[in-house]
């Protein structure tokens, strides 16, 4: 009964590559995000989807492209992966309509460029 | 600009009390969470503080001042099991949630 899934868990490739991660959740939540959590652990956000309108989109490389076929799926696509994309990424979602609402989060996906 | 401070590193004993502080600086506020993050996992929910004072759950506690842009999370009757970071997370007027880099809290026997 997972809330929040991410696939793959684990995802080892080279330099170069383009790659997808994907998301799903299951609470009927309306908002979704991307987190990089980098070695020295902070979260960073990525991006945050909202009734499948961008809402948020930080200052990320444009390799880096969120695609959502449904309120319930938010993947992540990278083009020409770059060693800097090393990181543990992690999908979240949230109910919108008040602050106090928390965010639930996917196991997170280990990326490791070569 | 906008700016959560937390310690990196804290150490306590199994059975002690431990307060872990977030001190916080941004554009609005709209309240204050604390996460917990096993090493290897994702962050969970702890708490959630928009009112001044002391919320208790439990072992732990969160307490919030917004006029000092302060918050504590008060960790009881520590167990092995309570080793893991701790991220404070202010939500800003934009209802954006702004993140500290997160505590991590090594528990001793």
């Amino acid at each position: 009964d997972t809330a929040v899934s991410q696939t793959p868990k684990y995802l080892v490739t080279q330099m170069g590559n383009d790659k997808s991660i994907k998301c799903e959740q299951n609470l009927g939540h309306d908002t979704m995000y991307w987190y990089k959590q980098d070695s020295k652990k902070f979260l960073k956000i990525m991006f945050s989807y909202n009734n499948k309108e961008l809402i948020i989109n930080e200052t990320v490389p444009n390799r880096f492209s969120p695609k959502s076929p449904d309120k319930a799926h938010l993947n992540l696509h990278i083009n020409s992966l770059e060693l800097g994309d090393s990181a543990v990424y992690f999908c979240a979602s949230r109910k919108s309509g008040g602050p106090y609402n928390e965010q639930f989060f996917g196991p997170g996906t280990r990326l490791t460029v070569l | 600009g906008q700016n959560i401070d937390q310690p990196t590193e804290m150490t306590a004993t199994e059975g002690a009390i431990v307060q872990i502080n977030c001190t916080y600086q941004t554009s609005g506020f709209n309240g204050l969470f604390w996460y917990q993050q096993h090493a290897g996992e994702a962050p969970t929910f702890l708490s959630y503080n928009v009112l001044d004072g002391l919320e208790e759950k439990g072992r732990f506690s969160s307490f919030l001042s917004r006029s000092k842009g302060y918050s504590y999370l008060l960790l009881k009757e520590l167990q092995m099991k309570d080793s893991a970071s701790y991220l404070c997370a202010v939500v800003d007027s934009n209802y954006q949630l702004i993140w500290g880099a997160g505590t991590k809290l090594i528990i001793k026997p």
